[in-house]
């Protein structure tokens, strides 16, 4: 049974880094039948796809316009698992971070507030 | 990006109704890549559907999914307690995958 594990701090500091890790069990992240994203849910914005990467031969990532400038998805193969790094994050970023394995599962979410 | 409207944005029916949602794309979705959740509060979505009209595992099959190109449709046959839920589509066709901003569906 494949499962995601997701942790990091809750809290973030406006101007700094939004850290997130998804851990994975049953399931290997250097899948090629697999892809893992990352969404966000907030009241003003709703569910929000920020990103995902994924292996085809190579490692492949693709992401949101609306953060392109700011986000970093990163597989680590040693430890299968997956992270989220967004940069420079205001208030605007305090959501429910989900990561997901393509659409039908998702990890337990990690609510993240930005504020001082 | 594509842009998904759902409507209605709240549906007030009751237990034994037959319930329908449409999401409706900016653009024609890539070989039909819509899928629907269902969110109850304080849980993550729960596919529904993929390539609009196939059932995730699981799934009743009092949820039934239609449509191509930009319309789309999710239709409950019979509404059954649990089923009172938001709902969203969401693209995955073509990058940067998009949702709609959901549907309640309440009880009336």
């Amino acid at each position: 049974q494949v499962q995601l594990q997701q942790s990091g701090p809750g809290l973030v500091r406006p101007s700094q880094t939004l850290s997130l890790t998804c851990a994975i069990s049953g399931d290997t992240v250097s899948s090629n039948k697999s892809a893992w994203n990352w969404i966000r849910q907030s009241p003003s914005r709703g569910l929000e796809w920020l990103g995902r990467t994924y292996y085809r031969s190579k490692w492949n990532e693709d992401y949101a316009v609306s953060v392109k400038s700011r986000i970093t998805i990163n597989p680590d193969i040693s430890k299968n698992q997956f992270s989220l790094q967004l940069n420079s994050v205001t208030p605007e970023d305090t959501a429910v971070y989900y990561c997901t394995r393509n659409l039908g599962l998702w990890g337990q979410g990690t609510l993240v507030t930005v504020s001082s | 990006e594509i842009v998904l409207t759902q409507s209605p944005g709240t549906l007030s029916l009751s237990p034994g109704e037959r319930a329908t949602l449409s999401c409706r794309a900016s653009q024609s979705v890539s070989s039909n890549n819509l899928a629907w959740y269902q969110q109850k509060p304080g849980q993550a979505p729960r596919l529904l559907m993929y390539v609009a009209s196939n059932r995730a595992t699981g799934i009743p099959d009092r949820f039934s999914g239609s449509g191509s190109g930009t319309d789309f449709t999710l239709t409950i046959s019979r509404l059954e307690p649990e089923d009172f839920a938001v709902y969203y589509c969401q693209q995955y066709g073509s990058s940067p995958y998009t949702f709609g901003q959901g549907t309640k569906l309440e009880i009336k």
